[in-house]
């Protein structure tokens, strides 16, 4: 089985751009969240999407929103960037169907490394 | 809160001997445990979870604990190896009016030294 990709790996913008990436899960999984990977706050939870509605919520401003498609390919956009959104994004994919949706194995993506200038 | 601390955030340990990674978490309805390993270039890989009802898991050279009274857990490694070098990050579930997430600590960074 193929794994999660992420497209694209990296990714150079300027202030004020909006940006969107891509997350393509495990064939057969439905859940896909997504997270910020950064040196100074770590790995924070954005958000979790299931059957193309946002399940769960991490604690980041509405410049950052996500969707999923039908396929539960899922997207993530950043309106408006600021230097500080410079990071490592990871998406991760689950089944998504249990009844402890939050203790289902997450696979990660390689992630994609965007730099804000 | 939802706070998960990771100590120590380097770790350099000779090989064939043993690492020892420590969390503590501060939301006492925490159930679920994970610990991932990151290697460069690559997104984070889960190499053993462990829940609230068990005290320690083990899986080969791999061993997690859990003491729920004190709110820590521990990642255990023994008969190091090379490839045993990476970022390790430890996590646990936060789930707060029905929104649930998983919170992870700072990342250790391992080195085993031939």
């Amino acid at each position: 089985k193929a794994g999660v990709t992420q497209t694209p790996r990296y990714l150079i913008k300027t202030r004020g751009q909006q940006v969107t990436l891509s997350c393509s899960p495990i064939s057969g999984h439905r859940s896909v969240s997504w997270y910020q990977q950064t040196p100074g706050q770590g790995l924070q939870f954005l958000f979790e999407y299931f059957s193309e509605t946002q399940r769960n919520k991490g604690n980041f401003p509405g410049r950052f929103s996500g969707r999923q498609f039908s396929n539960s390919r899922s997207e993530m956009n950043v309106s408006t960037l600021e230097l500080g959104d410079s990071a490592l994004y990871l998406c991760a994919s689950s089944h998504g169907t249990g009844p402890l949706v939050i203790e289902e194995t997450q696979y990660f993506g390689p992630g994609t490394r965007l730099l804000v200038l | 809160g939802e706070n998960v601390e990771q100590h120590p955030s380097t770790l350099s340990v000779q090989e064939g001997d043993s690492a020892v990674i420590k969390c503590t978490y501060s939301d006492s309805a925490s159930n679920y445990f994970p610990w991932y390993k990151q290697e460069l270039g690559k997104g984070p890989q889960l190499i053993i979870d462990i829940r609230s009802n068990v005290g320690e898991k083990k899986d080969q050279r791999i061993a997690v604990t859990l003491n729920k009274t004190a709110k820590h857990f521990s990642l255990h490694i023994t008969e190091t190896q090379p490839e045993d070098s990476a970022v390790y990050f430890c996590a646990a579930s936060i789930s707060n009016f029905g929104n649930e997430k998983l919170t992870f600590g700072t990342g250790t960074r391992l080195t085993i030294i031939p």
